[in-house]
C-alpha cells in the first residue's frame, strides 16, 4: 500500500477554503484517492474518492494532478464544525487492501471563529 | 440514512476478563469490520468479515480475539482474555462492497 504524508495540523477561520495536501509518491495503477474525516469520539466518515482529475460532492473536491503522485482536498467556506481530523488513504477503491482502511496520523484542522 | 450502532458506548472491565464488543452493521451491507483506536493514536484495522467468515486480519487480531455473527444482524467481537494494552475506541464498520465503509460510534473499552 503506498505510503502517504499530509501535515500534521492546520488552522483556519470560518468561511475560508481549506486546501490539505496528501502526498503518496509510490500510489500504484490501480489505487484510489480516499479520504475521511474524524470528530473526536466519533468513527471516521467517509468524505471523498477519486482516481484521476477533480471529484466534486456536497461537502468537497479532490484534485488529482495527471502524475496522481499527490491529491489535495478542498473543503469551501469551512465552519466550526469542520474541525476534525481529516485522513487520507492511498490503495484499492475502499482506500486500502480492499478489505481494510489503512489509516495514518492525519491532519488535525482547527476552525477559528 | 441508516447507521452503524454499538453497544455498550462504554465499558468498563478487569483485566483478565472477557469482553463482548456488539455492533449492528447497515443491513444491506455484505462485508463487516473492527478497527481500534488507543487514545492518541491512529486508527487500526483489527479484521475483516465476509460471508460468515475472516477475510483478512491484522498482526493485532491474536488468538484472544474473535469475531461472530451469530444471528442475521449482529457483528460481535469478544477479548478473551482482556489486558490493560487492550484499553482503547473500538469502531465497527460496514460496507457494500469495496467501497467506503460506514463506521459506528465506537465502545470505548477500559481495562483497569
Amino acid at each position: 500500500l503506498a505510503k502517504t504524508t499530509q501535515p500534521i495540523s492546520m488552522d483556519s477561520y470560518e468561511g475560508q477554503e481549506v486546501n490539505i495536501t496528501c502526498s503518496h509518491n509510490n500510489i500504484a495503477t490501480n489505487d484510489y484517492i480516499t479520504w475521511y474525516q474524524q470528530f473526536p469520539s466519533q468513527g471516521p466518515r467517509f468524505i471523498i474518492q477519486g482516481y484521476k482529475t477533480k471529484v466534486t460532492n456536497e461537502v468537497a473536491s479532490l484534485f488529482i494532478p495527471a502524475d496522481r503522485k499527490s491529491s489535495t482536498l478542498s473543503l469551501p467556506r469551512v465552519s466550526l464544525s469542520d474541525t476534525a481530523v481529516y485522513y487520507c488513504l492511498v490503495g484499492g477503491p475502499n482506500g486500502g487492501g480492499y478489505n481494510k482502511l489503512i489509516f495514518g496520523a492525519g491532519t488535525r484542522l482547527a476552525v477559528h471563529p | 440514512e441508516p447507521e452503524v450502532t454499538q453497544t455498550p458506548s462504554h465499558q468498563v472491565t478487569q483485566m483478565g476478563q472477557e469482553v463482548i464488543l456488539r455492533c449492528v452493521p447497515i443491513s444491506n451491507h455484505l462485508y463487516f469490520y473492527w478497527y481500534r483506536q488507543i487514545l492518541g493514536q491512529k486508527v487500526e484495522f483489527l479484521v475483516s468479515f465476509y460471508n460468515n467468515e475472516i477475510s483478512e486480519k491484522s498482526e493485532i487480531f491474536d488468538d484472544q480475539f474473535s469475531v461472530e455473527r451469530p444471528d442475521g444482524s449482529n457483528f460481535t467481537l469478544k477479548i478473551r482474555s482482556t489486558k490493560l494494552e487492550d484499553s482503547a475506541m473500538y469502531f465497527c464498520a460496514s460496507s457494500v462492497g469495496y467501497n467506503e465503509q460506514y463506521f459506528g460510534p465506537g465502545t470505548r473499552l477500559t481495562v483497569t
